[in-house]
């Protein structure tokens, strides 16, 4: 149980482009969801905090209009990266929180994004 | 500021060997929740043991256990036999009142044959 699936795994795309990469709880489901961001060799830095039917909530310093965020239903939790340049390329990471199960406080994480803007 | 501090960036231990990796956070809070996440070469995050600071015993699962010292703050990670599916980056990270994540920097493990 507790699988969270991300697509695509890695996109290649053009600087000016927009790119969207999906997050789904594919056994339970979430009402919260989360948006990390991992350079090489590094920790994971918190995006921001998806919330099903609500706006996204953006931690400092992250551009809402540049990284949005769209958590329509309770499996399903979308990025897009708007108009991607060079220095947007990372490793993006999504995490699902189980709000019905007993350990409510543990993320379960999806695999990641890898992404490359040329 | 809450923080969680890892204080080693790399270490290495023989197969069957025991390894504890270090992970100190400060905080005011009374109840929160303390993880031991691993990250392969794939980069999947994968859960290894958790702990509830209002409970004093420590969490085990498996070959993996948890010094959990709350009043010094410290919450360490105890690899038993060590195997080479071990080798890869453990994060600790501290979950305080909200449900977000407050990571370590990572300590990376390499296991030797």
């Amino acid at each position: 149980g507790a699988v969270v699936s991300q697509h695509p795994s890695w996109v290649i795309c053009k600087s000016g482009t927009s790119v969207k990469i999906e997050c789904r709880s594919l056994d339970f489901q979430a009402t919260t969801m989360f948006w990390y961001r991992q350079f090489p060799k590094q920790s994971l830095m918190l995006m921001a905090t998806s919330n099903e039917g609500s706006k996204a909530t953006y931690e400092q310093g992250v551009e809402k209009d540049k990284f949005l965020i769209n958590h329509a239903s309770l499996t399903l939790s979308t990025l897009t990266v708007t108009s991607a340049h060079p220095e947007d390329s990372s490793f993006y990471i999504c995490s699902a929180r189980d709000w019905t199960a007993p350990e409510k406080d543990t993320q379960y994480f999806g695999p990641g994004t890898r992404l490359t803007v040329l | 500021a809450q923080t969680v501090t890892q204080s080693q960036p790399e270490m290495s231990v023989q197969e069957a060997e025991t390894v504890t990796l270090s992970c100190t956070y400060d905080t005011s809070e009374n109840n929160y929740y303390l993880f031991w996440y691993k990250q392969p070469p794939s980069r999947q995050m994968i859960l290894v043991i958790r702990q509830e600071a209002y409970k004093q015993q420590n969490a085990t699962e498996n070959r993996f256990s948890v010094n959990f010292q709350k009043a010094a703050k410290s919450f360490s990670l105890k690899i038993s036999d060590s195997q080479l599916g071990d080798t890869a980056m453990y994060f600790c990270a501290f979950r305080p009142g909200t449900y977000k994540y407050i990571f370590g920097t990572g300590t990376r493990l390499k296991v030797l044959a």
